[in-house]
């Protein structure tokens, strides 16, 4: 697989479900972020985990990172139907700074 | 505070001419990174430039492809002699440091005809 493969590939659910993706990656890392992408539209950052955290909370979302397994997992919880979109995660694994390698990304649909 | 500002936002093109897309990072950051995304694929890496300087240029192509950022200005990537193939979304990103928080732009959507 690739650097950044998400899994799984595609979600449906229902509003107020919790949604759960995985994130797989093969180099040492020096940040994990996770990024929503609307339809034909840009990506928005929705959180950036280092290395040497384990845990990260933003409103609804919760990032893990366990670098010992080279793997991360963004949850959603309640999810709403504006959550629809596809979600990628993205690996620093550079010395000279942001060189983002992204998977394939999950694709969510939240059904009200 | 604007965000990443691309322009155009579509941009259609014959095969054989030249493609200029423009990227003005967020106000402060002088970090600029170039993307690429294929249709149902991950955005590919192209190049990290600081102001008047190309950082790593490892995921553009070897040729037909440029990018610079000068010291007054946009970043510009510019595709020359355009194929079938290089229709795509490109994306920019900027950050105002190294291994800090990219912030993309809404892309610019590449038909080559």
């Amino acid at each position: 697989s690739q650097q950044g493969e998400e899994d799984p590939q595609a979600l449906s659910i229902q509003e107020g479900e919790n949604a759960t993706m995985n994130c797989s990656y093969k180099t040492s890392i020096n940040n994990l972020q996770w990024y929503r992408q609307n339809s034909g539209r840009g990506l928005v950052h929705l959180i950036l985990i280092r290395s040497n955290e384990r845990e990260k909370h933003s409103g609804r979302l919760r990032v893990t990172l366990d670098t010992s397994k080279k793997s991360s997992s963004l949850l959603i919880t309640a999810s709403r139907a504006a959550d629809t979109a596809s979600y990628f995660c993205a690996t620093d694994e550079s010395a000279a700074g942001n060189k983002l390698t992204f998977g394939g990304g999950t694709r969510v649909l939240v059904k009200p | 505070n604007a965000g990443v500002m691309q322009n155009p936002r579509h941009l259609v093109r014959r095969r054989g001419q030249e493609a200029r897309l423009r990227c003005s990072p967020m106000k402060g950051h002088s970090h600029v990174y170039w993307y690429r995304q294929l249709p149902e694929e991950g955005l590919k890496f192209m190049v990290y430039l600081q102001k008047e300087n190309i950082i790593d240029e490892s995921g553009m192509p070897k040729e037909r492809f440029s990018a610079e950022f000068p010291k007054e200005g946009p970043s510009i990537l510019r595709i020359q002699q355009v194929v079938r193939g290089d229709s795509a979304a490109y994306f920019c990103a900027s950050s105002p440091a190294a291994g800090t928080e990219a912030f993309f732009g809404q892309g610019t959507r590449l038909t080559v005809v």
